[in-house]
């Protein structure tokens, strides 16, 4: 059964850092993966989409980088914002197109 | 705009009283599916669906139905609803391709649902 942690759980910065999100998971047998964010009682909005066969992916200040075979992937996010604040969560997609979603990151930009 | 559209977006109800969440996409998607998010048990997936009159079991289907008689809509059924489901619920939707070229997965806003 495929397991995704996320490190670190928490994490409260001074705005204008530089920031990784940590993801690693149990089964490397996945299609893609993807990054969301959550704001407190929304919905999930996506970020960024990783193909198994890709190593990285970015999009503006974000950059997702994916190491299938150790089964990790790296959100790096850069100049952090007030507006970056909110739960970051990584999801592996397996078999059936389903997505085994992490516990998150709770980000905290300082203003 | 597309988008994957939720109704109710909240509902308190009793135990035992049949409800439904309804679930519309507006992207042609043939893929699906519906999650459960819980404090400290994160999304699971409860059924997803890969195209009209396909449907399948998620991790946690007890308790619950779905049907896919139209693309652009997926319900979920409560038939005889519990306190145990309780929970903020999201449809999700994407197109389907290659075996290794998969579609971004779209979220709806969510349902937060309340069963006394």
């Amino acid at each position: 059964k495929q397991e995704v942690t996320q490190i670190p759980a928490a994490l409260s910065v001074p705005e204008g850092e530089n920031l990784v999100l940590n993801c690693s998971f149990t089964d490397s047998a996945i299609y893609n993966l993807q990054w969301f964010r959550q704001d407190p009682g929304k919905g999930l909005t996506s970020l960024l989409l990783i193909q198994s066969s890709q190593r990285e992916q970015t999009s503006g200040r974000l950059n997702a980088s994916l190491d299938k075979s150790s089964g990790r992937s790296t959100l790096y996010i850069a100049a952090s914002q007030p507006g970056d604040s909110a739960t970051y969560l990584c999801a592996p997609m397996e078999y059936g197109n389903k997505l085994v979603f992490g516990a998150g990151t709770i980000l905290r930009v300082k203003s | 705009e597309a988008q994957v559209t939720q109704n109710p977006r909240y509902l308190i109800t009793v135990t035992g009283k049949k409800l439904t969440v309804t679930c519309s996409q507006n992207m042609n998607h043939e893929y699906m599916s519906w999650y459960r998010q819980d404090p400290g048990l994160g999304l699971r997936q409860i059924y997803y669906s890969m195209n009209v009159e396909v449907t399948d079991k998620g991790d946690v289907p007890e308790g619950y139905k779905v049907s896919r008689k139209e693309k652009r809509n997926f319900p979920l059924i409560l038939e005889s609803p519990s306190p145990n489901q309780t929970s903020l619920y999201f449809c999700a939707s994407s197109g389907l391709g290659r075996r290794e070229t998969t579609y971004e997965q779209y979220f709806g806003p969510g349902t937060r649902l309340t069963v006394t």
